[in-house]
């Protein structure tokens, strides 16, 4: 099975920084990742697909790279309808995996 | 617009049996693979299921091989999970999903 470590696992910022979570991949999965994001209570929100292509209507703000093994998700100027817990997916084999989640919390 | 609504969650005991359902509207069903994710109370998540769009290829999870069915019925434009030999372990959020567009869920509690 592939491994996806993700960090952190938590993280305090404030509004107006940017951040960036790390997914890594036991071994290489091109770019068959995911990012989703869930605020409490709700589904998971697909924030971005193929490790760096934007879902539509999601804010420009948001950016994905990577390729193979290591991936991040950055966030360039952080807003307060994004503090979130936030969750990789690699879905180039089965089973599919996620990471464990960053829980992204107000400083 | 797309819609994927669950149902059929709710308490059962251990031992138990349960069928989601995950009714699905705004796109061509039958074109997609479609997955069942789960979330337990306060933790990640976890792929269960997935089933190709004409039911060709199912995988499971280890944790429900043998004890967890997917099955669809593209005329009816629906998705379902079989659950059977219930465990305090299965208790989650069940999502039903294409990978871009999740349904709200539906809670299954083994107690």
């Amino acid at each position: 099975d592939i491994q996806m470590t993700q960090s952190p696992s938590s993280l305090s910022a404030s509004v107006g920084d940017r951040v960036t979570i790390t997914c890594r991949a036991s071994q290489g999965i091109r770019n068959d990742l995911g990012w989703y994001q869930q605020k409490p209570g709700r589904a998971p929100k697909r924030l971005i697909y193929a490790a760096s292509s934007l879902q539509s209507g999601v804010p420009s703000r948001f950016s994905g790279s990577g390729s193979g093994t290591e991936f991040t998700l950055t966030i360039s100027s952080l807003q307060p309808e994004d503090f979130a817990t936030y969750y990789c997916l690699q879905h180039n084999a089965y089973p599919y995996t996620f990471g464990q989640g960053t829980k992204l919390e107000i400083k | 617009e797309v819609q994927l609504v669950e149902s059929g969650g709710g308490l059962v005991k251990p031992g138990g049996s349960l069928r989601l359902s995950c009714a699905a509207s705004g796109f061509t069903f039958r074109s997609y693979f479609m997955t069942w994710v789960r979330q337990a109370p306060g933790k990640g998540l976890e792929w269960v299921a997935s089933i190709s769009s004409s039911s060709t290829y199912i995988y499971y999870a280890d944790s429900v091989k043998g004890r967890f069915t997917i099955s669809r019925d593209n005329a009816e434009d629906s998705l379902y999970l079989q659950m059977n030999s219930l465990t305090a372990e299965d208790t989650a959020v069940y999502y039903c999903l294409r990978l871009d567009f999740w349904g709200h869920g539906t809670l299954v509690t083994v107690s």
